[in-house]
């Protein structure tokens, strides 16, 4: 079976970090992907992590740890904008690899 | 730009009327395709896997009946919600994968 977790919803002020945290448990595993979700919209990429450590890009980065069955997104110098829900998914390796499940999503808030 | 287009973006209709959303990937042949619903304040659930050429495989506990899906080209797959009801009301979002997995803009339907 599948299963995500990750926290319902996080605060954190502008300018601050914020990371958000995601432990999975699947029975296949083909990387996982972080996604950024605005009210009404469908979700964006942010990143995709399939080998342990680290990916940084610009203002985001993710960690993975396969062992720890383990993940986060880190958001640094925190914005308005990046008030939103944040998917974290992971890609099935089981049935072809390209089945993706979805966490809840955490929604954060951005207080000035 | 836009590498996953849906059609319609909204879509209102009464109960027990059958709804046809489409899903196309431009500029990329897609043999698989994704529909996922997503109801307000949740994550992205995943109906079913539309394959080119083949029967979608739909997950446990999405009525195939219900919900007719049809990849007839590589660019293009349906959704049809049969017999809608109020509770079919949601978000619909398809995805397809080059590379990395886009999403399409998603489908709001509010049946009455």
């Amino acid at each position: 079976g599948q299963n995500i977790d990750q926290p319902t919803e996080m605060t954190a002020t502008e300018g601050a970090i914020v990371q958000i945290n995601c432990t999975y448990q699947t029975s296949g595993f083909n990387g996982l992907f972080w996604y950024q979700q605005h009210a009404g919209e469908a979700p964006t990429f942010l990143s995709y992590n399939v080998l342990d450590g680290l990916e940084e890009k610009g203002r985001f980065s993710s960690f993975l740890s396969r062992s720890k069955g383990y993940s986060y997104l880190l958001l640094k110098e925190l914005q308005m904008k990046d008030s939103a829900s944040y998917l974290c998914a992971v890609r099935d390796g089981e049935t072809g690899g390209f089945k993706t499940i979805f966490g809840a999503g955490t929604r954060l808030f951005v207080k000035a | 730009g836009a590498v996953v287009s849906q059609h319609p973006s909204w879509v209102i209709c009464k109960s027990g009327t059958s709804v046809k959303i489409e899903c196309r990937s431009l500029d990329f042949q897609a043999t698989t395709m994704f529909w996922y619903r997503q109801f307000p304040k949740q994550s992205l659930m995943l109906m079913a896997t539309s394959n080119e050429g083949s029967k979608a495989t739909y997950e446990q506990g999405v009525e195939k009946d219900k919900f007719l899906i049809n990849h007839a080209s590589l660019t293009l797959s349906t959704l049809t919600v049969t017999s809608a009801h109020p509770e079919d009301s949601s978000f619909y979002i398809c995805s397809a994968i080059r590379q990395e997995q886009f999403f399409g803009p998603g489908t709001r339907l509010t049946v009455l």
